[in-house]
């Protein structure tokens, strides 16, 4: 069963626009939520995350959104460049364990 | 480097035979991590090692798959009589303790004719 779920596949902005990759799951347990970003031919990298006390959590370009109660997370990238084209993993864990992935939402963001 | 580096990069096997992956972690990481990503699939989580402990296998999907991790340090994946549908990019990840951020390898892409 798919705890974590990306149901966009894929995404395309302008550059300079903003984008927003949504993540939604299941189990109300998960307490920490992280994005990876993974270009290809290579492994995932971490991005950002968000421990369940917060609602927001920001890194420069990037801010990840909380929503508990609709078991929903997002990320922003405001502005959006071309090297933020890549596929992002939305991923959960319970206190750091058993972390689930989605699968992925690639962003390509053109000039 | 001091990444987690994944040898081979890519493996290309024959239906029936065995392979074996490795994953040497960032040094000092006590949690080591074994997924899997199909076509157009997201991360399949597989095993997960966290220092002495009894690994976490609850992910493999047939008894043809094992793993070990040597030392508290290096991992082996090994998958028996391989299946095409075995045919995957295999990723390790490492975090300093459970429950951090998880550092990847580039993966093996596995293939199985």
């Amino acid at each position: 069963d798919q705890q974590v779920k990306q149901n966009s596949p894929s995404l395309s902005v302008q550059e300079g626009r903003i984008s927003i990759l949504n993540c939604d799951y299941t189990n109300s347990m998960f307490d920490y939520f992280l994005w990876y970003k993974k270009y290809p031919a290579e492994g995932p990298t971490f991005l950002i995350s968000i421990s369940s006390i917060k609602d927001k959590n920001e890194d420069g370009r990037f801010t990840v959104f909380l929503n508990k109660s609709a078991k929903h997370l997002s990320l922003h990238i405001v502005p959006s460049q071309p090297g933020d084209s890549a596929v992002y993993f939305c991923a959960a864990s319970v206190m750091g364990n058993d972390m689930r992935f989605g699968a992925g939402t690639r962003l390509t963001v053109k000039p | 480097g001091a990444g987690v580096s994944q040898s081979p990069s890519n493996k290309v096997t024959e239906k029936g035979k065995d392979v074996e992956l490795r994953c040497d972690p960032i040094s000092g990481h006590t949690a080591l991590y074994w997924y899997r990503q199909s076509l157009g699939q997201g991360l399949e989580f597989l095993i997960y090692f966290q220092g002495n402990s009894a690994p976490d296998k609850s992910g493999l999907p047939s008894d043809r798959f094992s793993a070990e991790r040597t030392g508290g340090s290096v991992s082996t994946l090994t998958i028996q009589r391989t299946q095409q549908e075995d045919s995957a990019v295999y990723l390790c990840a490492s975090s300093l303790v459970s429950g951090n951020e998880q550092y990847f390898g580039p993966g093996t892409r596995l293939t199985v004719t």
